[in-house]
């Protein structure tokens, strides 16, 4: 069954970006988009942005445009970059696939802890 | 942006017992609605989608209805593994994709 797996740095200083990859495994990349979201320690979530396989995306726009998501499909991973963080970055972040037929994340990573800190 | 409401924010009960959790949205979003269930330290993991289907394989007791504005997530008999919070997501309009603010799950 398809797994994904988050990877990068837990600790980021402010200004500096935050970069995170999520593996894809057990299965292929293609029909589906892929997402980022993340949540605060002890709050709700928030969805940061998808990319489709093809290479189409959209991003929350109250992240006022510091935010970029790639996919590398012959590595079967995709990619989060968040520009210029502050505190208030701090975040699980997970990486999901979204299903568009249900509209619904139907697969989701266990989630990587990043604070922002100097 | 489509706002999400989930009431009550937290909620305890007696295992067996029936328990609602209610998710209004700011404007009409059709059917177009997902409910997850997160475990402590975990991911969330989808339950139902499209107000009221339940995603293959999640247990029967585990419900959702409602269409518009108003939706509801019932649990018919809760048991200890249920403990968690909720939250449901719309996917009308986008983006963005809108989750509610949560309904945590506790036993009395």
């Amino acid at each position: 069954q398809v797994q994904l797996q988050e990877s990068g740095p837990g600790l980021v200083k402010p200004s500096e970006t935050l970069s995170l990859t999520c593996t894809v495994s057990g299965g292929s990349m293609s029909g589906f988009y892929w997402s980022w979201i993340r949540q605060p320690p002890g709050k709700g979530l928030q969805w940061i942005g998808y990319m489709y396989y093809s290479g189409s995306s959209d991003y929350n726009s109250s992240l006022k445009g510091r935010v970029t998501i790639s996919l590398d499909t012959s590595k079967n991973q995709f990619s989060l970059r968040l520009n210029s963080v502050t505190a208030a970055d701090t975040a699980v972040y997970y990486c999901a696939r979204y299903d568009w037929s249900i509209g619904s994340f139907d697969i989701w990573g266990q989630g990587t802890m990043v604070t922002v800190s100097s | 942006d489509i706002q999400m409401t989930q009431s009550p924010s937290s909620l305890s009960a007696s295992v067996g017992d029936r328990v609602t959790i209610t998710c209004q949205a700011s404007q009409d979003i059709g059917k177009y609605l997902s409910w997850y269930q997160q475990k402590a330290g975990k991911a969330p993991k989808l339950l139902i989608y499209d107000a009221s289907n339940l995603k293959t394989g999640v247990p029967s007791r585990f419900s959702g209805s409602g269409s518009g504005t108003h939706f509801s997530f019932t649990i018919s008999r809760l048991q200890p593994e249920d403990i968690g919070t909720y939250f449901c997501q719309q996917y009308d309009s986008l983006p963005p994709l809108t989750f509610g603010g949560g309904t945590k799950v506790e036993i009395k």
